[in-house]
C-alpha cells in the first residue's frame, strides 16, 4: 500500500513564526504535491515537484516555500505565518505518467493565532 | 485556467437509490479524469479514473465521459450510508497531467 505520512495532525503557531510541514512518500513517486483545502474553495495547489531539487508554483504560492532535497520528502515552509494561512493542509504523491492518481496523505490542520 | 464545476448539494439519496454526481470542465486540452472520495475530516482518495469516451464501471461505481460536451458523470448504484462523503472531479491534461480539483459534491445517503 502506497504511504504519505504528515509530521502532524494539528498544529498552532503564533503570528509571524516559521513553520515547517513535512511530508514522506514511501512509494518512490517523482511527484510530490502541497494543497491547502478551505470550505467553499476545495483543493487549491500551492506546490509541486517532479523530482529532487525541482519545484514549480501552483495556483498560490504567495507566502510559501518549498524544499526537496530527497526524492521521499517534500517540506512546506511558510516564512512567515499569518492568519491567513489557517487552512488545513494536505500532501500527495503520484507517478509522473499518472499526476492525477494521487496518493493524499492524512492532512495538517494549521491555526495561525 | 481551468474550470470544474460541481453542484456543492447536498445531493440526499435514499439508500438502494442510484446516486448522480456530475461534473464539467471548460477546456478541450483534458485527456483523463479522476473522481476522488473525501469523507468528512479526512483526505481525498482515488476512486475511479476514465481515459476515453463511454462507461467505465467498477462495482458498483460508473464513471461516465462525454469529452465532446465537456461532462464527467459518477454513478452510484446500490448506495449505502457508507457512501456519504464529498465527491470531487479531477480533470487532467496538457503537458504536466496535473489535475485540477472541483469543489466537490456532498453525497448523503439516508436509510
Amino acid at each position: 500500500d502506497v504511504k504519505v505520512t504528515q509530521s502532524s495532525r494539528y498544529l498552532v503557531k503564533r503570528t509571524g513564526e516559521k513553520v515547517f510541514l513535512e511530508c514522506v512518500q514511501d512509494m518512490d513517486h517523482e511527484n510530490m504535491f502541497w494543497y491547502r483545502q478551505d470550505p467553499g474553495l476545495g483543493l487549491r495547489l500551492i506546490y509541486f515537484s517532479y523530482d529532487v531539487k525541482m519545484k514549480e508554483k501552483g495556483d498560490i504560492p504567495e507566502g510559501y516555500s518549498v524544499s526537496r532535497e530527497k526524492k521521499e520528502r517534500f517540506s512546506l515552509i511558510l516564512e512567515s505565518a499569518s492568519t491567513n494561512q489557517t487552512s488545513m493542509y494536505l500532501c500527495a504523491s503520484s507517478f509522473p505518467d499518472r499526476g492525477g492518481e494521487q496518493y493524499f496523505g492524512p492532512g495538517t490542520r494549521l491555526t495561525v493565532t | 485556467q481551468k474550470e470544474v464545476e460541481q453542484n456543492s448539494g447536498p445531493l440526499s439519496v435514499p439508500e438502494g437509490a442510484i446516486a448522480s454526481l456530475n461534473c464539467t470542465y471548460s477546456d478541450r486540452v483534458s485527456q483523463s479524469f479522476f473522481w476522488y472520495r473525501q469523507y468528512s475530516g479526512k483526505s481525498p482518495e482515488l476512486i475511479m479514473s476514465i481515459y476515453s469516451n463511454g462507461d467505465k464501471e467498477d462495482g458498483r461505481f460508473t464513471a461516465q465521459l462525454n469529452k465532446a460536451s465537456q461532462y464527467v458523470s459518477l454513478l452510484i448504484r446500490d448506495s449505502q450510508p457508507s457512501d456519504s462523503a464529498t465527491y470531487l472531479c479531477a480533470p487532467a491534461g496538457g503537458g504536466s497531467y496535473i489535475p485540477t480539483f472541483g469543489r466537490g459534491t456532498s453525497l448523503i445517503v439516508h436509510p
